[in-house]
């Protein structure tokens, strides 16, 4: 299965937006609403932003958000800081016990 | 606080074998569903298996690239779950994390990560 496609940078100024896509096959997101979202620092391990679509756990901003249109995920970070800069990589669970991730998107704050 | 402590790796020739733990804390592993997620030098994330709860009929899943050469087992009474490697290839040097699927849609908690280096 391949990865979701996801663009390879993002950028804004602190207190801007950014939004990110995830384009996958029909058969990546199945009949489910099952896409999360991580953050991933450099050497550090993956943090869960958003899931199920656009939900967020607990201790998580508000700035980020996240929705989901036909084949499209995104996830949205509003009022950029300096410490979302990161790396943010999209997942789906489409049924047939199988995930896939997204290519990665490299956000910038400029 | 719930923890995940990933523990096993290191360096190994092609063809080998290497067992990778991951002890769990925090929260009520027997009832867990658990991943294994890596991640090559330089590259995007890749979910490499997981193992359902016994309750859940213990079952195991991967993903294609290490079908028929890595399985995962638990240990319900050590709250450990092990990734077993086998006929590695130089393909699998990665980062490994373990993670807790709380619930099926999502890995919510990951360990700190072990380092795989597949090498000759």
């Amino acid at each position: 299965q391949s990865a979701l496609t996801q663009p390879p940078s993002a950028s804004g100024s602190p207190g801007q937006s950014v939004a990110i896509s995830c384009t996958g096959a029909s058969s990546d997101f199945g009949d489910y609403n099952y896409v999360s979202w991580y953050q991933q620092h450099p050497g550090k391990a993956p943090k869960l932003v958003i899931y199920e679509v656009s939900k967020r756990p607990s201790g998580v901003p508000d700035r980020f958000s996240g929705s989901k249109s036909g084949n499209t995920a995104s996830l949205t970070v509003s009022g950029l800081q300096a410490e979302d800069e990161a790396d943010y990589y999209c997942s789906s669970y489409a049924g047939g016990n199988n995930y896939v991730f997204g290519t990665g998107t490299k956000v910038t704050v400029l | 606080e719930v923890q995940l402590v990933e523990s096993g790796g290191g360096l190994v020739e092609p063809g080998g074998s290497l067992r990778l733990s991951c002890a769990a804390s925090g929260f009520r592993f027997s009832d867990a569903w658990m991943s294994w997620v890596r991640q090559a030098p330089g590259k995007g994330l890749e979910w490499v298996g997981r193992i359902l709860s016994k309750g859940g009929g213990g079952t195991t899943d991967f993903a294609a690239p290490v079908k028929d050469r890595f399985t995962i087992s638990r240990d319900d009474s050590k709250n450990t779950v092990f990734l077993q490697m086998n006929s590695l290839k130089t393909e699998d040097t990665a980062m490994y994390y373990c993670t807790w699927n709380s619930k099926v849609s999502m890995f919510d908690v990951w360990g700190q990560g072990t380092t795989v280096t597949v090498s000759s």
